[in-house]
């Protein structure tokens, strides 16, 4: 049971928009953590796609964006690509100061 | 260009102890936090620890808090993760990643390519 809750799967056609919603609590989206956001790839390593909520690594397409409100946050992906499909975890922090994570959800490219 | 590898995986009973290894490179080790997550087969990701650039704090999972230890030589731009008392639910890819900035509380930047542990007799 991850501490963020994401959705298990969304799926969007080629060009079509999507989006990830990931959704904490009091306790930390809540409490004002930033949220990131990764991209993985089977059998690859997590990429930082996400962070402080809306900004983007460069060489991350600006087809991604984030954003945050109250508890939840939301990764969009706009111009859905068969190269997107892949697992997304958000992630913020608690009061702790111990990482979160979301359950992740997988992406599909009809 | 940042690089993270880890080392130390493998096969160990329930009950036993490994120490997990991380190789830095492309930066200056010292001056960033470092964090452990991990990957069971098939499942999500799980943070596992976190030590600040100095070594000088750190915080841990409630799952292997008394059982793993972080921790880093800033001379040989390593990272380490010392478990004990493993479980099967320690089963995982372990992976090392480096923060922004020397503290915790922050995203991860840059991820190792991991390393499997399995816990099985």
């Amino acid at each position: 049971q991850s501490v963020l809750t994401q959705p298990p799967s969304v799926s969007g056609a080629p060009g079509q928009r999507v989006t990830i919603s990931c959704t904490g609590s009091s306790s930390n989206i809540g409490a004002g953590y930033d949220v990131h956001w990764y991209q993985q790839f089977p059998e690859t390593a997590p990429k930082l796609l996400i962070y402080g909520n809306s900004n983007r690594p460069s060489g991350v397409p600006d087809r991604f964006s984030g954003s945050k409100s109250g508890t939840s946050a939301s990764l969009a992906i706009t111009g859905l690509q068969a190269e997107d499909e892949a697992d997304y975890y958000c992630q913020s922090h608690d009061s702790s100061l111990r990482a979160v994570f979301g359950g992740g959800t997988k992406l599909t490219v009809l | 260009e940042v690089q993270l590898l880890e080392s130390g995986g493998g096969l160990v009973q329930p009950g036993g102890s490994l120490r997990l290894s991380c190789a830095a490179s492309g930066f200056t080790f010292s001056s960033y936090a470092m964090t452990w997550v991990r990957q069971a087969p098939g499942k999500g990701l799980e943070w596992v620890s976190v030590i600040s650039g100095s070594g000088g704090s750190t915080f841990y999972a409630d799952s292997v808090k008394g059982r793993f230890t972080i921790s880093r030589d800033n001379s040989k731009n390593t990272l380490y993760l010392q478990m004990n008392s493993l479980r099967a639910e320690d089963t995982a890819i372990y992976s090392c990643a480096k923060s922004p900035g020397a503290v915790a509380g922050t995203w991860l930047a840059y991820w190792g390519q991991g390393t499997l542990v399995t816990v099985s007799s």
